[in-house]
């Protein structure tokens, strides 16, 4: 079957770095992409991995390794207004996304 | 630039009645589009997605349907709806043919039935 994994919650303090992991078995790959989204609203585009590596965009950096079937999003220098879920999810042979269900980042002062 | 709009934001439902939620999109042409659903604290589950004008998938069985009777126009419909069917409810786009593009969200519906 297709499964996404990521932790449900963490925390962080406020001009931290924190690491959002993600694993992936999906029927196929395309690519892994990021998303951002705070409660209440809708998802929006953080990044998209689908070569072995590092992309980094500002503060926010992504890494996937295909082999391990595995993904990380690095957020640094974190700010109040990076508390939100952040949903990894994975293209498929279909080029179908398949969702997991965010990890909920609490920034604290 | 390219916009999705999405109404209404909010929606209170009884059990039985209908539904119709609208979806448009400016800026772009032959969009994919998707309908999603996201119950509280759980990933996105694709319920439709169409790759043109009357092209319908369904991913989900269930008392749900969708049209596209503009290129840029997707509907979200059910005859009678279930208590189950609450949740937010998210219309999305990307370009059409390139998988390395992202899906753009519109701004959700929050339904709730009673």
């Amino acid at each position: 079957g297709q499964n996404i994994d990521q932790p449900t919650e963490m925390t962080a303090t406020e001009g931290a770095i924190v690491q959002i992991n993600c694993t992936y078995q999906t029927s196929g790959f395309n690519g892994l992409f990021w998303y951002q989204q705070h409660a209440g609203e809708a998802p929006t585009f953080l990044s998209y991995n689908v070569l072995d590596g590092l992309e980094e965009k500002g503060r926010f950096s992504s890494f996937l390794s295909r082999s391990k079937g595995y993904s990380y999003l690095l957020l640094k220098e974190l700010q109040m207004k990076d508390s939100a879920s952040y949903l990894c999810a994975s293209m498929d042979s279909n080029y179908q996304l398949i969702w997991g269900a965010g990890t909920k980042l609490i920034i604290k002062p | 630039s390219q916009t999705i709009h999405q109404w209404p934001a909010t929606l209170v439902q009884p059990v039985g009645s209908p539904l119709s939620l609208e979806c448009t999109v400016e800026g772009t042409s032959n969009p994919n589009l998707y309908w999603y659903r996201q119950a509280a604290g759980r990933g996105l589950q694709l319920l439709f997605y169409s790759v043109g004008i009357g092209q319908i998938s369904s991913e989900v069985p269930q008392n749900l349907s969708a049209s596209r009777p503009q290129d840029r126009q997707f509907i979200l419909s059910s005859k009678k709806l279930l208590l189950s069917d609450s949740g937010f409810y998210l219309c999305a786009w990307s370009v059409l043919g390139s998988y390395n593009q992202p899906q753009h969200f519109g701004d959700g519906t929050r339904l709730s039935i009673l």
